[in-house]
């Protein structure tokens, strides 16, 4: 997975209880992603962030913030969870913002992270 | 929204043989297309791409087909493996905008 790892990989937890995905690259991509994968939907980012300390909303960030204080690290963190947020949640990371280019739109994907709102 | 879909959910292949997965996709704006491979219990990954100025690219058993006219998109993958079950999911790319198809399991049988 290209040197990239996410904590915890499996995860239960209680509606309204604050939960916290770390994702973990030792690649030193610029740029991180964070994406959701539900039954019948596509891939859908919540945010992505372009360097330490800057990140940007996504299709579906209500919910969610995120925060990167290093190059390696990646948190997502859901406030309050519900059970609309039970999910497969993937980081991802690129040398290039994916989407904005022709060439080297290639993403790494970490090994996901099955998150469970009770 | 856009769409990315793909025209059959589940596909069943015998070893050996080749795999054509397709997907449609709405967006005429969209100039860059990806499949992605995720096997259980993994990430996506990258298997290959290709640009609206293309009609055909081909990797290692592989290769990618774009319609225009039709807006649709095929991977083919030829001699089909055991190790090539999956889940397999176009992207589309276009207006600085990108969407992913929901995905296609692929299930070889030996």
């Amino acid at each position: 997975d290209a040197g990239i790892t996410q904590s915890p990989r499996h995860k239960v937890t209680e509606t309204g209880t604050p939960v916290t995905l770390r994702c973990h690259q030792t690649e030193n991509h610029r740029y991180m992603y964070w994406y959701r994968q539900d039954p019948g939907h596509g891939l859908r980012l919540i945010h992505y962030s372009y360097g330490v300390k800057d990140t940007d909303k996504g299709e579906v960030s209500d919910g969610y913030s995120v925060s990167r204080s290093k190059t390696e690290d990646f948190l997502l963190t859901l406030e309050s969870a519900t059970s609309s947020q039970t999910s497969v949640y993937f980081c991802a990371i690129s040398e290039s913002l994916f989407g904005t280019a022709f060439w080297n739109n290639e993403q790494f994907f970490g090994p996901g992270t099955r998150l469970t709102v009770l | 929204g856009e769409s990315v879909g793909l025209h059959l959910p589940t596909l069943s292949v015998q070893e050996g043989d080749n795999s054509i997965i397709n997907c449609a996709y709405s967006n005429s704006a969209s100039d860059y297309f990806i499949w992605y491979k995720q096997e259980s219990g993994k990430g996506p990954q990258f298997i290959i791409d290709i640009r609206s100025n293309m009609d055909k690219r081909q990797g290692q058993r592989v290769t990618v087909l774009l319609n225009k006219t039709v807006k649709h998109l095929s991977l083919q993958i030829a001699a089909t493996q055991p190790g090539d079950s999956a889940v397999y999911f176009c992207a589309e790319i276009g207006g600085n905008q990108f969407y992913f198809g929901t995905g296609t399991s692929l299930t070889v049988i030996p």
